[in-house]
């Protein structure tokens, strides 16, 4: 069965400052990887996606992650915080080639973001 | 237009109740789901329906009975309410498996 890490649970940054939000995931075929964001009492809203083509992926709101294979990672990632992107994340796998479909979630990072 | 809209947005309710939350998606797509996310906003899979049909089933009590009536809608119906439901139970849809699901504003579960 796969499984996704996100390491820390709680991240701070300062306004301005870049955003480093951290995901691993345990599968012997890469997955197809998203990151979501959760604001308070809303549901999750599509960030971004990797399923095949560039390794490097852009999403909204100026967030992009980077698929590396080697590490089995799936980092996201923005140059600059803004007040508004604080929020929880979550990253989240779904099994290729299988009709599962399922998302597996990772237990989500908490973004605080300092004046 | 809302793509996945979830009703209620909020039940409170005693234990031994039974309820339903109903979800419904306008996308056209394929596939329903329902995840459960806890009190440490932890999200698991709870079913997923392909047009109509039940794909997955997690092992969830079987107080939990998911009903499609079509492709549109996935509806949720728990027996005997217990304290341990008490959570955020999101519906969602997705047009294939590389596609992202489409997440419903979710609905939060309280029993007394």
């Amino acid at each position: 069965a796969q499984s996704v890490t996100q390491l820390g649970s709680h991240v701070s940054v300062s306004e301005g400052a870049l955003v480093l939000l951290r995901c691993n995931y345990s599968s012997s075929v890469p997955p197809y990887l998203f990151w979501y964001v959760q604001y308070p009492n809303q549901g999750l809203q599509l960030l971004l996606k990797y399923t095949s083509a560039a390794t490097l992926v852009k999403g909204i709101n100026g967030f992009e992650a980077e698929f590396k294979k080697s590490e089995t990672s799936f980092h996201l990632t923005k140059p600059s915080a803004h007040m508004s992107d604080a929020a929880e994340y979550f990253c989240a796998v779904s099994e290729r080639d299988t009709g599962r479909r399922a998302l597996t979630f990772g237990s989500g990072t908490r973004l605080q973001v300092q004046p | 237009d809302t793509a996945v809209s979830q009703t209620p947005k909020y039940l409170v309710t005693q234990m031994g109740n039974d309820k339903s939350i109903k979800c419904e998606q306008n996308l056209g797509h394929d596939t329903m789901y329902w995840y459960k996310q806890d009190s440490k906003k932890f999200l698991k899979i709870m079913f997923s329906y392909n047009n109509k049909e039940l794909i997955i089933n997690e092992t969830v009590p079987n107080r939990f009975s998911p009903k499609s009536p079509d492709k549109a809608h996935l509806n949720l119906h728990i027996n005997s309410l217990e304290l341990g439901d008490s959570a955020v139970y999101f519906c969602a849809s997705s047009q294939g498996g590389e596609q992202p699901q489409h997440f419903g504003d979710g609905t939060r579960l309280s029993i007394l």
